[in-house]
């Protein structure tokens, strides 16, 4: 069964900071992984997706890399902004089989940036 | 567009009402699915539909009866639920073909059971 970390639980930046959040996920028979930001009480928002063949994807300030064959994937978050403050959720997709359409997500990392 | 939209945002219902939940996605996704969320814990997989046809549920209980009309709605029935049926429901979207099969989540309705 797929099981999903990730670390820290929480983290609090001063604002201009550079920062990585990590997961780590124990089958790497994966079809893609997620990087997602939560707002309190709200939906999730797609942050970026990497397919199992891809090493990295960027958009704007962030940047997420997968490493597959060692079960790891750091999002990058550059010159932190207030407004970057959420919970940021890692979730990955499996390759085939009875799990291929859930995600499976991890506990989360809660961002606090501070202005 | 890339949007999921569900109504209504916040729902308030005793443990003998009947409500429906609503989703509803235009970008041509055939996998739709629900998720439960409780408080600072991440979102967990209900029920999961492909082509307007449930293949998936994770066992989950018969007060909660998922329905998928057509390829852009999805409805969630609730009848008799407990307090601690409480908690934030998301639905989502994906594609179904070889492909990105990126996950879309609307902003999710607020359940509160009295």
């Amino acid at each position: 069964k797929q099981e999903v970390t990730q670390i820290p639980a929480a983290l609090s930046v001063p604002e201009g900071e550079n920062l990585v959040l990590n997961c780590s996920f124990t089958d790497s028979a994966i079809y893609n992984l997620q990087w997602f930001r939560q707002d309190p009480g709200k939906g999730l928002t797609s942050l970026l997706l990497i397919q199992s063949s891809q090493r990295e994807q960027t958009s704007g300030r962030l940047n997420a890399s997968l490493d597959k064959s060692s079960g790891r994937s750091t999002l990058y978050i550059a010159a932190s902004q207030p407004g970057d403050s959420a919970t940021y959720l890692c979730a990955v997709r499996q390759d085939s089989g009875a799990g291929s359409y859930q995600l499976t997500f991890g506990k989360g990392t809660k961002l606090s940036v501070i202005p | 567009d890339t949007e999921v939209t569900q109504t209504p945002k916040h729902l308030v219902m005793g443990m003998t009402n009947k409500k429906s939940l609503k989703c509803e996605q235009h970008m041509g996704h055939r996998a739709m699915y629900w998720y439960k969320q409780k408080a600072k814990k991440p979102p967990e997989l209900m029920f999961v539909y492909s082509y307007e046809k449930l293949s998936i549920n994770e066992s989950v209980p018969s007060r909660f009866s998922p329905e998928c009309p057509n390829s852009s709605l999805l409805n969630l029935h609730l009848h008799a639920l407990q307090p601690e049926d409480s908690a934030l429901y998301l639905c989502a979207s994906s594609q179904l073909l070889k492909g990105r099969h990126e996950q879309f989540f609307g902003p999710g309705t607020r359940l509160t059971v009295l």
